[in-house]
Order: C-alpha cells, then sequence, then structure tokens
C-alpha cells in the first residue's frame, strides 16, 4: 500500500510558467514532508521542506504548500527554467524525527519546454 | 564539507563475490541511512543508524549486512548477491530531525 502518492508521472511546462507539482499521503503520522529533484544517475538533491505545523514554506521560486485536512501537498515552482527538468520525489516521515527514515512517492518527470 | 560520499561509483560483481559499499561525511551527522532505488521506482529505506547504533533494519536479506565503524562512515557488506539486487544504492545522513537530510550520489550496483 503506497503512503505516499505521487498521480502524475510526467508533467510539460513551457518555460517562464508555473509548475505544480502534486503529492497525497494516507499515513496520518506522517509531519514532515520534503520534496527532492534528482537527474539520472544522481542522488536526490534536497530543495524544500515543510512541518505539519504550517501550511506553507517558500524558498526563492520554490513554494511548498500543505492542506492537512486534505493530505495533500503540492510544489510550485516560478517561473520554470529549463534547468527544473528533473525527476522530482515527494518524501515524508512520521514522528517528526529523521531517524525514522523517509518514505518516497513514486516521483514525477518535470519537463520545461523553451 | 556539505557532501555524503560514496564509493565506488559502479560496482559489477558475481554472485558469489563479497564486496563492500562506502559511505563518508563529515557534517557531524549523528543519523545515517541506507536506500535502495530501482530504475523507475522511488528510493526504498534498508537500515538507519542513529548514533552509530543500528535503529531500523527494514527487513532485508542477511546478504546485505551493514556496518558503521565511527560516526562519519557507513559501510554496507554485500555477499551472495542476486541479479535482482542490481539497483542504484543510496546512502544519505542527518543531523538531528531533518535538519541537512543530505543524499550521496549512489553506487550503481549491477549483479551478473
Amino acid at each position: 500500500d503506497q503512503q505516499v502518492k505521487q498521480n502524475s508521472p510526467s508533467l510539460s511546462v513551457q518555460e517562464g510558467r508555473i509548475s505544480i507539482l502534486n503529492c497525497d499521503y494516507t499515513n496520518s503520522m506522517f509531519d514532515y514532508f520534503l520534496w527532492y529533484k534528482k537527474y539520472p544517475a544522481e542522488g536526490p538533491t534536497f530543495l524544500i521542506s515543510i512541518s505539519s505545523i504550517k501550511d506553507k514554506n517558500e524558498d526563492g521560486r520554490f513554494t511548498v504548500f500543505l492542506n492537512k485536512s486534505a493530505k495533500h501537498l503540492s510544489l510550485h515552482i516560478v517561473p520554470s527554467q529549463p534547468g527544473d527538468s528533473a525527476v522530482y520525489f515527494c518524501a515524508a516521515s512520521a514522528n517528526g524525527g529523521g531517524a525514522d527514515g523517509l518514505t518516497f512517492g513514486k516521483g514525477t518527470h518535470l519537463i520545461i519546454q523553451p | 564539507d556539505t557532501e555524503v560520499t560514496q564509493t565506488p561509483k559502479h560496482l559489477v560483481m558475481g554472485m558469489t563475490n563479497k564486496k563492500s559499499l562506502k559511505c563518508e561525511q563529515h557534517m557531524g551527522h549523528r543519523a545515517m541511512y541506507w536506500y535502495k532505488q530501482k530504475a523507475k521506482k522511488p528510493p526504498e529505506l534498508m537500515f538507519v543508524y542513529s548514533y552509530e547504533k543500528l535503529s531500523i533494519n527494514e527487513s532485508v536479506p542477511s546478504r546485505f549486512s551493514p556496518e558503521c565503524p565511527n560516526s562519519s562512515l557507513l559501510n554496507l557488506h554485500l555477499h551472495a548477491l542476486q541479479p535482482e539486487d542490481s539497483a542504484l544504492y543510496l546512502c544519505a545522513s542527518s543531523q538531528s530531525g531533518f535538519e541537512g537530510y543530505t543524499f550521496g550520489s549512489g553506487t550503481r550496483l549491477t549483479v551478473v
């Protein structure tokens, strides 16, 4: 049973526009969420995180929104740039502690078109 | 130093071989992790070390044996692997909670 779901395997967005990547989760014990970006044959690179006590966190072009009642989070990238083309993973953990490890979604392949 | 370094980057081994994957970080992180990622799948947690003690083993077969010699190093010893164990093996580390949760670039393992 998948506890973290990214239902869009791929997303194509024009350069300069907003990219919105979605993530849903089923485990109500999850209280910390992270977004990672991954290029082929490389490890995931941390982008942004949010704790369940917040509903929004912003860092430059990246904003993550959390809707706890809907068990849904989204990553907004604006404006989208060609270098943003990669696979984006949503990850979650319970009990606020990194020592529990992360549960990942299957990823969304973002393609930024010129 | 803000990196997690994994060696080797690529490894091909036979089913009767014994090999080790290495992971190193000098950020003072107290938790270190091994993940396994198959093609087109998300990373899956294998082991967690917290303060050099194994705290989580996600029902990983005994042919994978982790070792944490000190707070900066994490090894994964491999023995009698199967071809289906071929994957990208990722190491990560973190400070308390999720502060600085950082992944290495991974070791691409092929079992023949």
